[in-house]
């Protein structure tokens, strides 16, 4: 089975533009987090979708927003870009909440570099 | 609120000894944690995870990692380390809603 697919691989981008970053799940999973990660620093939470809901936001901006769709890909919109949103985007997906006790299953990853 | 505390931000072994990496936590309740490791250019690859049960738990890769919940750690560990091994390790813990709260992360060396 394929793992969690992210694109684009690479990005690069200037401030104030805007940028949306793509994930696909694991087949058969309905949940899809993102998190950023600052060169450095762990993994920081900013979204959870489940069945297309928003189940969790972290303490991000209103620049960034996620959707879901009926196929259970994702995507994460950054809007106005800053220097400091360059970072990995990490997108994980995991099963019906509550079938893998928190088990979430990352993808590859996006780097933005915002310039 | 949840967290997790990994106090060293590097680690240096030589290769073919034992390595620890440490890791601290606070929840309320029962704590899920795990550990995952990055290498790099690579997204988060997933070793062991604990939930109930033995205090003493074996993942991927050779590693295990021994829950104490009075101390209240989750430490990783091998016996014996590889060049390999090198890389960037994360604890977590998830979150009562669900999320994964990681570390800041401990850079593993292990020397030839």
């Amino acid at each position: 089975d394929a793992g969690v697919t992210q694109s684009p691989t690479h990005l690069i981008k200037t401030r104030g533009q805007h940028v949306t970053l793509r994930c696909s799940p694991i087949s058969g999973h309905k949940s899809v987090s993102w998190y950023q990660q600052v060169l450095g620093q762990g993994p920081q939470f900013i979204f959870q979708y489940y069945e297309k809901e928003e189940r969790g936001r972290g303490n991000f901006p209103d620049r960034f927003s996620a959707r879901q769709f009926p196929n259970y890909s994702s995507e994460l919109n950054v809007n106005a870009l800053l220097l400091g949103d360059s970072a990995l985007y990490l997108c994980a997906s995991g099963g019906a909440a509550g079938q893998t006790q928190g088990m979430q299953y990352f993808g590859p990853g996006t780097r933005l570099t915002v310039l | 609120a949840q967290s997790v505390a990994q106090p060293e931000d590097q680690v240096n072994v030589a290769e073919g000894n034992p390595l620890t990496v440490k890791c601290t936590y606070s929840v309320s309740g029962n704590p899920y944690l795990f550990w995952y490791v990055q290498y790099p250019n690579r997204g988060l690859q997933f070793l062991l995870k604990y939930i109930t049960g033995d205090n003493l738990v074996k993942g991927s890769y050779g590693f295990e990692a021994e829950f104490n919940k009075s101390q209240t750690s989750f430490h990783l560990k091998k016996p014996s380390a590889l060049v390999s091994d090198s890389a960037l390790y994360f604890c977590a813990v998830r979150s009562r809603d669900d999320k994964i709260i990681f570390g800041k992360g401990t850079r593993l060396h292990i020397l030839p």
